[in-house]
């Protein structure tokens, strides 16, 4: 069956410092990929996404890698700040006959910044 | 503001109640999405809508149904209340296909079943 997770629960690091958050699926049919950040209280929030033909696709401190070879997905955020302590999940979209796609999710990082 | 309005925020109910759930997707968007979020657990897809369509169905319970109405607003109406319902509830919109259009998330509603 289909299964995005995440392989460490809690990530805690130095401001300043690079994070690197992981992330397997299984679903090899899956074509879209997304990261969000959930701050506390809030909604999801969107991050960055890449289609399953890229491997590498950069936003404004941030990168996510897609190795489609081990059905592996990664956030890297450089410079971490503060402001980035949320929790942060991947999400898979697969095709599907009919449907708009819906998102299937992971069960999320917690990232905490220490200052 | 993401453009996808929730209410109400939170809620408070006995078990055995009904609530309803309502969301007013970003303005054009077609398709709904509502989403669960329990303690420790991620997101949990419910159900989605297009255009006023049930679209897809995910881990939805029997007690608990959706429609969307021909404004494109959407209610999720969860009845027979249990403890375990506690949890925030998500509404998402996109316009489509969200790879092609992108996916907003509301700010949830908090339910608790006391």
């Amino acid at each position: 069956g289909e299964n995005v997770g995440l392989h460490l629960p809690t990530l805690s690091v130095q401001e300043g410092d690079n994070s690197i958050i992981n992330c397997a699926y299984s679903n090899s049919a899956s074509d879209y990929f997304i990261w969000y950040k959930q701050e506390s209280g809030k909604g999801p929030q969107f991050i960055i996404d890449i289609r399953s033909n890229m491997d590498k696709r950069q936003g404004q401190r941030v990168t996510v890698l897609l190795n489609k070879t081990v059905k592996h997905l990664s956030l890297q955020i450089a410079a971490t700040q503060p402001g980035d302590s949320a929790v942060y999940f991947c999400a898979e979209i697969k095709p599907a006959w009919g449907s708009q796609g819906n998102l299937i999710f992971g069960k999320g990082t917690k990232l905490s910044v220490k200052p | 503001d993401s453009g996808v309005t929730q209410t109400p925020k939170h809620l408070i109910t006995a078990t055995g109640q009904r609530v309803t759930l309502r969301c007013s997707p970003r303005s054009g968007d077609l398709s709904v999405y509502w989403y669960q979020q329990s303690l420790d657990q991620g997101l949990q897809f419910l159900i989605q809508y297009y255009n006023g369509e049930e679209r897809a169905k995910g881990n939805i319970l029997e007690r608990f149904s959706a429609q969307q109405f021909p404004d494109l607003h959407s209610e999720l109406n969860l009845s027979s209340l249990e403890l375990g319902d506690s949890a925030l509830y998500f509404c998402a919109s996109s316009l489509g296909r969200p790879s092609n259009y992108g996916y907003t998330f509301g700010s949830g509603t908090r339910l608790t079943v006391v």
